[in-house]
């Protein structure tokens, strides 16, 4: 079974461009999450959606950030105008189920962003 | 001038020794407890999870012990091998039923 699929892996962007970073979930499963790490620190939520509609967004910056999950295809989590802080590891996860209990976030393996 | 990341607690152990992770948690509402192992490079693999309903469970060379009095959550590994070095995350749901609150992380080394 193929897991989390994340794509690129790294991604080099200078200040000021647009980041689009994509994940295709689990097979099955119809629940995408996106989380922000910041070296050493733990992954912080960003977004939880499901196939066209965003649940909960409240991790994500007002400005800038915005994230979608289609009908058909993979979830894209789209950055405008990039600044250095942007620069982190992002997670997709996803699940069979919104609720959390009994059915663990799979995770994939992320895609580390870099802004010169 | 540019802050300095904090250091992530360390677990040094000898191949073959027994390793307890520990982890607080905050949220008395949360009910869902979950412990990921991330390797360099890599995304949070799932090791074990808990509910709230539970104090112990345990599965192929883990145990995961939760003490709801004090919000306190450990991950036991069995004869700790070389291939267990990683960061170990607690996460939480906090209630929310998706929305994961993460820890900082334990980062194990193990010395062969």
């Amino acid at each position: 079974n193929a897991g989390v699929m994340q794509n690129p892996r790294h991604l080099v962007r200078r200040r000021g461009q647009e980041a689009r970073l994509r994940c295709s979930p689990m097979k099955g499963h119809s629940h995408v999450y996106w989380y922000r790490q910041l070296p050493e620190e733990g992954l912080k939520f960003m977004v939880y959606l499901q196939k066209e509609n965003i649940i909960d967004e409240s991790g994500m910056p007002k400005e800038r950030f915005s994230a979608e999950f289609p009908k058909e295809g993979p979830s894209i989590l789209r950055i405008q105008q990039v600044v250095r802080g942007d620069s982190a590891a992002y997670f997709c996860a996803s699940s069979p189920r919104g609720t959390v209990s009994n059915q663990p976030q799979h995770f994939g393996d992320g895609t580390r962003l870099s802004i010169l | 001038g540019e802050s300095v990341g904090l250091h992530l607690p360390t677990l040094s152990v000898q191949e073959g020794d027994n390793s307890i992770i520990n982890c607080a948690y905050s949220n008395s509402a949360s009910d869902y407890f979950i412990w990921y192992k991330q390797e360099s490079g890599k995304g949070p693999q799932f090791i074990i999870d808990i509910r709230s309903n539970m104090d112990k469970r345990q599965g192929q060379r883990v145990t995961v012990l939760l003490n709801k009095t004090v919000k306190h959550l450990s991950l036991q590994i069995a004869a700790t091998q070389p291939g267990d070095s990683a960061v170990y995350f607690c996460a939480e749901s906090g209630g929310s039923n998706y929305k994961l609150t993460f820890g900082k992380g334990t980062l194990l080394t193990v010395n062969p």
